[in-house]
């Protein structure tokens, strides 16, 4: 069935320093990419997305890559701050609205 | 604007208790969905609603677990009979089909269950 694998379960990097999240997904049917990240103890919120339509979108500190023939995508956020720790969800919709998500990744930020 | 919201906040259930989670989603939202989430497994997508019709029943969760939509307002997932390893937090999410911001997923606080 559809999957999404999130390659790496924990991250740490220095403050200051990029950080980079790695997804797969199996459906070429996949049309949209969302980011979501859970701080501890809170529920999880909308960061970044992407649609199928484009290879690349900036926000502030965040940008997201597609690699469709791959069948990638990556969270890349620059000059992390300590507030940037939590856990980053990616996720794919092989139809309109249905999302799988990926097992998550801790990414702790060092001072 | 009120954000999805879930009760109760902690549940803790004998096996084999019956159990009702509740959400309310967002106003306006078409779409409604029951996530469990657990530190092995991650997300997993018990059910999905479009509209309040039935999209996606849970595969392998279909036999204990029931997901509801009374209304477009509401909805309740029914675990029966509980077991403990259905221990986990149970997150509802909506979202707006159609809008400029479609399949943003909104996610309540979650329910935390834990089944003795």
């Amino acid at each position: 069935g559809e999957k999404v694998e999130q390659h790496e379960s924990t991250l740490s990097v220095r403050e200051g320093d990029s950080a980079v999240i790695n997804c797969t997904y199996t459906d070429t049917a996949s049309s949209y990419f969302p980011w979501y990240k859970q701080e501890a103890g809170k529920s999880l919120h909308f960061v970044i997305d992407i649609r199928s339509n484009v290879d690349r979108k900036q926000s502030q500190r965040l940008t997201v890559l597609l690699d469709k023939k791959a069948k990638r995508f990556s969270l890349h956020i620059t000059a992390t701050q300590p507030e940037d720790s939590a856990i980053y969800f990616c996720a794919a919709s092989w139809n309109q609205g249905k999302l799988i998500f990926g097992q998550g990744t801790k990414l702790s930020i060092k001072p | 604007d009120a954000g999805v919201t879930q009760t109760p906040r902690h549940e803790v259930a004998e096996k084999g208790q019956t159990i009702i989670l509740k959400c309310e989603p967002v106003s306006g939202h078409n779409d409604l969905f029951w996530y469990r989430q657990t530190k092995i497994q991650g997300l997993e997508l018990l059910s999905y609603f479009r509209s309040k019709s039935l999209m996606e029943d849970g595969g392998a969760f279909k036999d204990r677990f029931k997901a509801e939509m009374l209304n477009s307002s509401f909805s309740t997932l029914k675990i029966q009979p509980t077991e403990p390893k259905d221990s986990a937090v149970y997150l509802c999410a909506s979202s707006f089909l159609g809008g400029h911001s479609a399949e943003t997923l909104y996610f309540g606080s979650g329910t935390r269950l834990t089944v003795l």
